[in-house]
């Protein structure tokens, strides 16, 4: 079964770092491209960077450009999403996904990670 | 600038079908899109891709219930025979050249 699964939910203080983490199993994670989307709180959902496991190519939003940083570890078959200084504006649901290519659909979702950012 | 629209909500009685739409920007008619399935606290799932022709590609598991079509820039989900887990939120995505996706504001389907 192809699958993305999740690290767990995380409560950080404002100014924290934080490294959540993907793991793709059932297909070869090298061939896939895997992206992070936001969700806040009742919101829709927000595209904020790619990563291709092969090369490590990296691609951002313009939105999340210098906010965030895409990493993965294709030993381990495992993309990252990790902040260096969290604000209480980052409390989301963030999604990891499998883009079949570079310009196309987003076919595979991870369960979320909920990220909550609270003095 | 590639944008898709959709509107907020939705409803239909359950056992009939609805047709939700996701409208692509000026410019971008050609473009395919991806319809998502996010459950009420649940995370999305994907549906379908749906090309300009109308031909679409559905994900592993997706009933025949569910189908897409095309017109122009307009691009259809429509969901037959309803039942009440089809109650969800429903997302169109589309992907420019250089590494860019949109996803659509979601429309919010209630089945009465």
């Amino acid at each position: 079964e192809v699958q993305l699964v999740q690290s767990g939910a995380e409560v950080k203080k404002p100014g924290e770092s934080l490294k959540i983490s993907c793991k793709g199993s059932g297909y070869s994670f090298t061939s896939y491209w895997i992206g992070w989307v936001r969700q806040m709180p009742g919101k829709g959902l927000e595209w904020m960077g790619i990563i291709y496991p092969g090369d490590s190519d990296t691609r951002y939003s313009p939105s999340f450009q210098g906010q965030v940083t895409i990493s993965a570890d294709k030993s381990i078959s495992t993309a990252y999403l990790q902040w260096s200084s969290l604000k209480a504006s980052d409390t989301a649901m963030y999604y990891c996904v499998r883009g079949i290519a570079a310009a196309d659909a987003f076919d595979i979702w991870g369960q979320g990670t909920m990220v909550t950012v609270s003095s | 600038q590639l944008v898709l629209t959709q509107s907020p909500s939705a409803s239909a009685s359950l056992g009939a079908s609805v047709k939700l739409t996701c409208t692509l920007s000026s410019g971008h008619s050609s473009y395919a899109i991806a319809w998502h399935q996010q459950q009420p606290e649940k995370g999305p799932r994907y549906l379908m891709k749906l090309n300009s022709d109308g031909s679409h590609s559905k994900g592993d598991g997706i009933p025949d219930r569910f189908s897409g079509s095309s017109s122009g820039a307009e691009r259809y989900l429509t969901i037959s025979s309803l039942q009440s887990e089809d109650e969800a939120d429903y997302y169109c995505q589309t992907w420019g050249t250089g590494f860019n996706w949109v996803f659509g504001g979601g429309t919010k389907l209630t089945v009465l």
